[in-house]
């Protein structure tokens, strides 16, 4: 079965700090999805990943997928407090099965 | 709103009963998935459909767990003779074939 492996599980980073989170996942994969999730919420999306070496941003966030070492990673740049949630990645399987990391729950602190 | 729906919100049950949930997705897209997530954890898949057709079920928990979207729009997750262990939020999502899945609000179910 595929594995989705995020790291850190839990960040505490001061505002206005870089950080990088990693995901990993055991088996190949043609997509890569990365959400976010605030407390009591349901997931938002924020990044389709479709290729190797593929990378997207969006205001403070980039994403970017290397297929070949099977790792994604969400870069932050110069946290804010608002990016403060719970953000998961997800690889997509043949058959259209979808497979979710265990989330990275980030506080931001001012 | 046209965002994703799902009704009810929470719901509340003992253990041997019978619950059924609704999802309403985008109108435009034509596929429809159902996760469960409990606490601390990403949404574990459990079952999809592309229109009408449910493609990918294998996932799904139990015998106890159906799904059925019957006219490929709105669709239902049943569940038969509940567990405690059930308890947890069941999220629906939709999407346009492989583009990102947009998900409701979640049905919080409580088995007593």
């Amino acid at each position: 079965e595929l594995k989705v492996e995020q790291n850190p599980l839990f960040l505490s980073m001061q505002e206005g700090k870089n950080y990088t989170i990693y995901c990993n996942y055991s088996t190949t994969s043609d997509r890569l999805y990365w959400y976010r999730q605030d407390p009591g919420k349901s997931l938002e999306s924020l990044f389709v990943l479709l290729s190797n070496g593929a990378v997207k941003q969006e205001g403070r966030l980039m994403a970017s997928l290397d297929t070949k070492a099977r790792l994604s990673t969400l870069h932050i740049t110069a946290a804010v407090h608002d990016l403060s949630a719970t953000y998961f990645c997800a690889v997509r399987l043949t058959g259209n099965q979808f497979y979710f990391g265990t989330g990275t729950s980030l506080t931001v602190i001012p | 709103d046209t965002g994703v729906s799902q009704d009810p919100r929470h719901k509340i049950t003992k253990r041997g009963q019978n619950v059924t949930f609704r999802c309403d997705p985008i109108s435009e897209h034509n596929r429809l998935y159902w996760y469960r997530q409990t606490l601390g954890q990403g949404p574990e898949f459990l079952t999809y459909f592309q229109n009408e057709a449910q493609l990918e079920k294998s996932r799904l928990l139990s015998d106890r767990f159906s799904a059925e979207r019957p006219k490929g729009s709105f669709s239902t997750l049943e569940i038969q003779r509940t567990e405690q262990g059930d308890s947890a939020m069941y999220l629906c999502a939709s999407s346009f074939f492989y583009n990102e899945q947009f998900f409701g609000p979640g049905t919080r179910l409580t088995v007593l």
